[in-house]
């Protein structure tokens, strides 16, 4: 176990919806990262955020946000949703903003597996 | 801006010694480079991080050549339980943040 926990765990829903992903990070843990991982695909790294505040954008849709509470637990909003977003959605936090320079590890959820029908 | 790369697949067997290398031609002065695993379907997990020259933890030796600009990840005497997909992470080095390498998905067999 972690510590990072993610929910829902499974997710189905219609092309044009909205949803919802929830991330507690390991407590003490300051910065939280996003990533989608695709069908048989790499991670595909999002969006990071560290107490609270947008650190680095990666490949990040319009149609998703993400923000991160006083409390530290983060959300990342999809909208518009295609097919093409089905996937697994990866919450990691870390200690510090692992950055160059930075060493330190990221602690991964079990993920929320989206699925657009 | 080229990305973090690695092999595709590697196929070994039980018992033997198993190199992965990981390529990140543009990585910064000040970035480590942090391997991890992840099994299908669950999270990645740490494995071993360095920054120069070598470093070996219970699981996994990391060695890092001068110019910083590859790595290789070596998992002594890999068992079937060692089959997963295994990344390399380089903060700044695959052009955009804290984007993993490819991946290389390693196969032990009997």
């Amino acid at each position: 176990d972690s510590g990072v926990t993610q929910t829902p765990k499974h997710l189905i829903t219609a092309t044009g919806q909205r949803v919802t992903l929830r991330c507690s990070p390991r407590s003490g843990d300051l910065s939280v990262y996003w990533y989608q991982q695709s069908l048989d695909q790499g991670l595909q790294f999002l969006i990071q955020y560290y107490n609270g505040e947008e650190r680095a954008k990666g490949n990040i849709l319009e149609r998703f946000s993400a923000q991160q509470f006083p409390d530290l637990h983060s959300e990342l909003n999809l909208s518009s949703l295609e097919l093409g977003d089905s996937a697994l959605y990866f919450c990691a936090s870390s200690v510090l903003s692992l950055r160059a320079g930075f060493a330190g590890e990221l602690f991964f959820g079990e993920g929320s597996r989206l699925t657009v029908l | 801006l080229a990305k973090t790369t690695q092999p595709i697949s590697m196929d070994s067997y039980e018992g033997q010694e198993v190199n992965i290398t990981c390529n990140h031609n543009n990585i910064a002065t000040n970035d480590y480079i942090t391997w991890y695993q992840q099994f299908p379907s669950q999270g990645p997990r740490f494995i071993i991080q360095g920054y120069k020259t070598k470093v070996t933890n219970e699981v996994a030796s990391l060695f890092i050549p001068a110019d910083r600009k590859s790595s290789t990840l070596s998992l002594p005497r890999v068992s079937l339980s060692d089959t997963a997909v295994y990344y390399c992470l380089v903060p700044t080095g695959g052009g955009n943040k804290l984007t993993f390498g490819t991946g290389t998905q390693l196969k032990v067999e009997l």
